[in-house]
């Protein structure tokens, strides 16, 4: 089973500062990792899929990097609107395992 | 726009049983494999089960399997979580999702089911 693994747990960032999350794979997963952002009390919302493909609709200032084990998630600008949780999840185990990461949530 | 909306959600006593529905639009449900996941409030996500877009294959979590089934109406849109056995490890927020090129890409509201005495 892949675990995915979130860094920081919690990431400050001043608004219009960049923030950048991390997620790391226990197994190589290829480039099937997808971000989700969950707004407080919100359900999530698919930001990145392919580790780097931007979901429509999703602002330019979000931006996702990497393949194998370690992926990363930008936000370019940070806006107050992106206070939220983020969570990587692989999808390279198909049917799925449950494999999300625990998340990082981003505060102002 | 695509929607999804999730109903059944109740308090429920350990052992007992309760039926999750999904209600689907804006999309050609038949067309695509659903999922259901569960959030903990306050914690992360954990998938609980899938039926493929005609109903053929189901798959759950080892922690759901054996007591939970996923079954899908493709004549009036919606998917049921039928979930037998119930414990308190299983209160969450019961999503429903869609799922398009093996990833979810949307997802409806929740449910919330609580397991106690």
């Amino acid at each position: 089973e892949v675990v995915m693994t979130q860094s920081p747990a919690t990431l400050s960032v001043s608004p219009g500062e960049r923030a950048t999350l991390s997620c790391r794979a226990s197994h190589g997963v290829s480039d099937w990792v997808a971000w989700y952002q969950q707004r407080p009390g919100q359900a999530p919302r698919l930001l990145i899929y392919g580790a780097s493909t931007g979901a429509p609709g999703v602002p330019a200032r979000f931006s996702g990097s990497g393949s194998g084990t370690d992926f990363t998630l930008t936000i370019s600008g940070l806006q107050s609107e992106d206070i939220a949780v983020y969570y990587c999840l692989e999808y390279n185990t198909w049917p799925p395992k449950g494999t999300f990461g625990q998340g990082t949530k981003v505060e102002l | 726009e695509v929607q999804l909306v999730e109903s059944g959600g109740l308090v429920v006593q350990p052992g007992g049983s309760l039926r999750l529905s999904c209600a689907a639009s804006g999309f050609t449900f038949h067309d695509y494999t659903m999922h259901w996941v569960r959030q903990i409030p306050g914690k992360s996500l954990e998938w609980v089960s899938l039926i493929t877009l005609d109903g053929g294959s189901t798959f759950y979590a080892e922690t759901v399997r054996g007591r939970f089934t996923i079954s899908r109406d493709n004549s009036r849109n919606i998917v049921f979580l039928q979930m037998n056995s119930l414990t308190t490890e299983d209160s969450a927020l019961y999503y429903c999702a869609k799922e398009k090129g093996r990833v979810i890409d949307h997802w409806g509201q929740g449910t919330l089911v609580t397991v106690s005495s």
